[in-house]
């Protein structure tokens, strides 16, 4: 079957850089996303990695190696407003379905 | 306005009844999908179609229906509610040129008695 492992919780200092790690099993794997959810809100998509590497959109970058069915969501200079949760997100064969890991839950201290 | 709406935001009803959750989009996506979201368990997939004739199962399909009205509306039904369908329901869509990119609706809160 498939499965997505990510850290339930991740604290870190407002201006600093976070690593929010994911390992997946999973079969006719596409591609990894990652989304952001804050309390209340709704998902929203941040990235997409279909192929092996970095990604990177202004502040937030994610990476995948296929290879060790691993990829991260690195965040920089933190803000106040990236307290959320994070989660990550499989694409399985053509029927497009997406699978979400458990989330993590990133607290910021300033 | 928002792209992707759901009615009602908030519901709460009683064990037995049957409800139904809407979800209407104006992205023009063909493929929908509704998702059920508890604490610490991220979110699980229910049913999502690919078009007006498509419709499949999911991950939690059990105790849960759908209709896929037109391209632009997909509903989710409780035949008869049970207090373990209480959580947050999230419809979403997307292109299927970037289908691991969806676009959520806002939810619905839904709480059985």
């Amino acid at each position: 079957g498939q499965s997505l492992e990510q850290p339930s919780e991740v604290t870190a200092v407002e201006g600093a850089i976070v690593q929010i790690n994911c390992t997946y099993q999973t079969s006719g794997f596409y591609g990894l996303s990652w989304y952001q959810q804050h309390d209340g809100g709704a998902p929203t998509f941040l990235s997409y990695n279909a192929l092996d590497g970095l990604e990177e959109t202004g502040r937030f970058s994610s990476f995948l190696s296929r290879s060790d069915s691993y990829g991260y969501l690195l965040l920089q200079e933190l803000q106040m407003k990236d307290s959320a949760s994070y989660f990550c997100a499989v694409r399985e064969g053509s029927a497009s379905k997406i699978i979400f890991g458990s989330g993590t839950r990133l607290s910021i201290r300033p | 306005d928002a792209d992707v709406t759901q009615t009602p935001r908030n519901r709460i009803t009683k064990t037995g009844k049957r409800i139904m959750l809407e979800c209407s989009q104006t992205k023009g996506h063909d493929r929908m999908y509704w998702y059920r979201q508890d604490p610490g368990l991220g979110l699980r997939l229910i049913y999502y179609s690919f078009d007006v004739k498509d419709i499949n199962k999911g991950e939690i399909s059990d105790g849960y229906s759908v209709s896929r009205q037109a391209q632009a509306k997909f509903s989710l039904s409780l035949e008869s509610a049970i207090p373990n369908q209480t959580a947050l329901y999230f419809c979403a869509t997307s292109d299927p040129r970037r289908a691991s990119e969806q676009y959520f609706g806002p939810g619905t809160r839904l709480t059985v008695t």
